[in-house]
Formats: C-alpha cells, structure tokens, sequence
C-alpha cells in the first residue's frame, strides 16, 4: 500500500516562529508537492520538488522555503511564520511523468497565533 | 493558464439519490483530468482519472465521470449515493510544463441526508 505520512496532524505555533513541516514517502517517487487548503480556494501549489535538491515555485511560495535532502523526504518550512499561514498543508508524491496519480498525505492542521 | 471551475460549492442529496458534480475546465489541447475525494478530516483520494479515448470513465466506490470536449467539462456522477460519500470532492487538470504538477477547483462540499 502506498503511504504519505507528515510529521504532524496538528500543530500551533507563534508568530515569527520558524516552523518545519515534514513529509515522508514510501513509494520511491520523483516527484513531491507541497499545496496549502484553505477554504473556498480549493488547493494551491507552494513548492514542487522532481529530484533531490531540486525544487520549483509553485503558485504561492512567498513566505516558504523547501529542503529535499533524500528523495523519501520533503520539507516545508516557514522561516517567521504569520497568522495568514494558517491553514492545512498537504503534502503529495508521484512519479516521474504525465498523468502520473498524486497520492496524498493526510494533512497538517497549523494555527499560527 | 490552466483552470478548473466547480460551479457548487455544497450540494446536499438524500441517500439513494443520484449525484452530479460538476467540473468545467479550461485548456488549450487535450487535458488530463482528475477527480479527488477528501473525507472528513484525510488527504485526498483519487477516484478516476481520464488521458483520452473512452470518454465515459470508471472510477472506485461507484463513481463515473464523463468527459465532454464540446463542453469542457468533466462531471463527476454516481447512480445511488451513500451517506459514507459525505465528503468534499476536487476536480483537477494536469498543469503543461511537465513535472506532473495539478490545477485544483475549488471543491464541492457534498452533504448526505438520511
């Protein structure tokens, strides 16, 4: 069975506080997404990864930063963290490819106060 | 760019009823799409995907989407609906430039009564 885990389900932090989130695939998938769920915008790419220390921008990166060291992880983190980055992350991971399926971790729920 | 429209933002059926989720897009050549489903509380789910040829796709748990080019559309439909598909479903379009990146809609909030 394939498996997206992420470090946290829930998490509540400061502000300025420099928060990371991780994520962990099993599948030895290429590439990994990072999106950010809010309410009635649907999901939006922060940052996309296709390889080791490779990383791409995706839709709204201001305010975020990524690290793939290995290719089973990838973390997002938001270097001084702020009350607009509330939200629930969601990491995903794929293979390499079009119409490859994304498979989904379960979620972090982060208030910033 | 790329874009998806879900025109709902809730829909609520009774258990038993059919179901149709509506999903518009917007894109230059033949797009590959996809339909995800969140549960309370989870990740989200792939139900189906469609690349090209039948335009009619299966998908799990029940679920069917047909894809119509003349419309640019790919609703998502299902003929009896439980009250374990309460969710909150996505349509997405598959991003050009590689990398397998996806567009999301907004999302249809689907509520079940008994």
């Amino acid at each position: 069975d394939v498996k997206v885990t992420q470090s946290s389900r829930y998490l509540v932090k400061r502000t300025g506080e420099k928060v990371f989130l991780e994520c962990v695939q099993d599948m030895d998938h290429e590439n990994m997404f990072w999106y950010r769920q809010d309410p009635g915008l649907g999901l939006r790419l922060i940052y996309f990864s296709y390889d080791v220390k490779m990383k791409e921008k995706g839709d709204i990166p201001e305010g975020y930063s990524v690290s793939r060291e290995k290719k089973e992880r990838f973390s997002l983190i938001l270097e001084s963290a702020s009350t607009n980055q509330t939200s629930m992350y969601l990491c995903a991971s794929s293979g390499q490819g079009p119409r490859e399926t994304q498979y989904f971790g379960p979620g972090t729920r982060l208030l910033v106060l | 760019a790329q874009s998806v429209t879900q025109p709902d933002i809730h829909i609520t059926v009774s258990e038993g009823a059919s179901l149709e989720l509506r999903c518009n897009y917007s894109y230059g050549a033949t797009p590959y799409l996809f339909w995800y489903v969140q549960s309370p509380g989870q990740g989200l789910q792939l139900l189906l995907k469609y690349f090209s040829g039948d335009t009619l796709v299966q998908g799990i748990k029940g679920f069917e989407a047909e894809f119509k080019r003349s419309q640019s559309s790919f609703n998502l439909r299902k003929p009896s609906v439980h009250w374990s598909d309460a969710a909150e479903y996505f349509c997405a379009v598959e991003t050009t430039g590689g990398g397998n990146k996806l567009t999301f809609g907004t999302g249809t909030q689907l509520k079940v009564e008994l």
